[in-house]
């Protein structure tokens, strides 16, 4: 079974400075990775996914995450932040399995603050 | 244009009521989802459809029923509606492969 541990329920940040989203996974077959982005009375939108290949994966709006096999982690990164960043992001883990089902964190929710 | 639609955006409703949420996708995608988000924002997953065929049935009470009429299609009906129903359903797609999900922008479902 697979399941995803998201170790911070709020991360406050100040607007321009970096910061890490703390995602970790544990799976007793290969995973695949996301990370999900979910803006306030919005759906969830895909912002990076490690399938296989390179461990850094590049996203859309600056984010970047890096693949730590060996840490069981997929941490999600900016190097500055801007208020629009403020929202819920999601780390979600699949096996690939039967109906390509996704075990979703429990969110992080990121504040930036001007 | 939207890809994966959903309606109503909001519903409220009384207990014991009856109440079906629609869901829509254009994206040609093969397998249809639906996810329940509680108030602590976890989402779980309660169905899924690959091609009208019902492929996951996580354990949610017998009174919610999905249908999906076509591949484009995947309806949640529930009946006799309870106060722990309240929360925000949403619908997703996937195409074949690990593409990740494409999400409808919810349904908030308020029962009092």
């Amino acid at each position: 079974a697979q399941s995803v541990t998201q170790l911070d329920s709020q991360v406050p940040v100040f607007e321009e400075a970096p910061v890490e989203l703390r995602c970790n996974y544990s799976s007793s077959v290969s995973v695949y990775l996301f990370w999900y982005v979910q803006y306030p009375n919005q759906g969830l939108q895909l912002l990076l996914k490690y399938l296989s290949g390179s461990t850094l994966v590049k996203g859309i709006n600056g984010f970047e995450a890096e693949f730590n096999k060996s840490q069981t982690s997929f941490h999600l990164r900016k190097p500055s932040v801007h208020i629009s960043d403020t929202a819920e992001y999601f780390c979600a883990v699949s096996d690939g399995g039967t109906g390509n089902q996704f075990y979703f964190g429990t969110g992080t929710s990121l504040t930036v603050i001007p | 244009d939207t890809a994966v639609s959903q309606t109503p955006k909001y519903l409220v409703t009384q207990m014991g009521n009856d109440k079906s949420i629609k869901c829509e996708q254009n994206l040609g995608h093969d397998t249809m989802y639906w996810y329940k988000q509680d108030s602590k924002k976890f989402l779980k997953i309660m169905f899924s459809y690959n091609n009208k065929e019902l492929i996951i049935n996580e354990t949610v009470p017998n009174r919610f029923s999905p249908k999906s009429p076509d591949k484009a299609h995947l309806n949640l009906h529930i009946n006799s509606l309870e106060l722990g129903d309240s929360a925000v359903y949403f619908c997703a797609s996937s195409p074949p492969g690990l593409y990740g999900y494409t999400f409808g922008s919810g349904t908030r479902l308020t029962v009092v």
